[in-house]
């Protein structure tokens, strides 16, 4: 599997836009991006995935570089219920998952 | 949605003894499970993929003898610790594939050997 590349931590303001950056420039053209998040704890949780275009769902959205060597899961308001540490994995589909070291967010009141 | 549901959050044994940790699907068939497991202040580590009706498929490092997997039913996969040490304290999360695209993971176990 494709190594991702993500910053150790972040911090962002409860109410506001977060974006957590992902770098992969080793995607192959059947490579799925994934991201899940872990609360501490629990076990991880899917946040959203992509291909090519950009994605959104409730809980957050997807951007995809037009090379999609990079991407980045936005999150439009933190809360401090979204403090976790957050993975971006790259992932054939029906494959399994191998999650790297993940970016902790912390978020602040 | 999907729902997987693992038992038991957490778990004390002595060392030398088995633990069973058993991993199922609720709401939905899943005929490959995954199982984890976590150190603290670490990523998750995939030690096995297990797959209904069919031996499970080990990650290198990770010893069979050791860390028995069965997954008899299409809802259900089990993981035995066998003769549990501490070293093997840790936190163990199992996953599965499906419905929906993308995997649903248990809420983990948390064992301690002592």
């Amino acid at each position: 599997d494709a190594k991702t590349t993500q910053p150790n931590s972040m911090e962002s303001n409860e109410e506001e836009p977060v974006h957590l950056p992902c770098n992969h420039s080793t995607i192959s053209g059947t490579d799925y991006i994934h991201w899940y998040r872990q609360l501490p704890s629990q076990g991880p949780e899917y946040v959203i995935h992509g291909l090519t275009s950009n994605v959104n769902n409730r809980m957050a959205s997807l951007a995809i570089a037009e090379d999609r060597k990079s991407s980045t899961l936005i999150l439009h308001r933190a809360t401090l219920r979204d403090a976790a540490v957050y993975y971006c994995i790259l992932m054939e589909y029906g494959n399994k998952l191998v999650f790297g070291a993940g970016t902790i967010l912390r978020v602040k009141s | 949605g999907a729902v997987v549901s693992q038992h038991p959050s957490w778990v004390i044994c002595k060392s030398g003894t088995s633990v069973k940790i058993e991993c199922r699907s609720l709401d939905f068939q899943a005929t490959t499970m995954f199982w984890y497991r976590q150190f603290p202040k670490q990523s998750l580590m995939l030690m096995a993929t297990s797959n209904e009706g069919s031996k499970a498929t080990y990650e290198q490092g990770v010893e069979k003898d050791k860390f028995l997997i069965n997954h008899a039913s299409l809802t259900l996969s089990t993981l035995t610790v066998t003769s549990a040490h501490p070293e093997d304290s840790s936190f163990y999360i199992c996953s599965a594939m499906g419905p929906y695209y993308g995997y649903t993971f248990g809420s983990g176990t948390r064992l301690t050997v002592v």
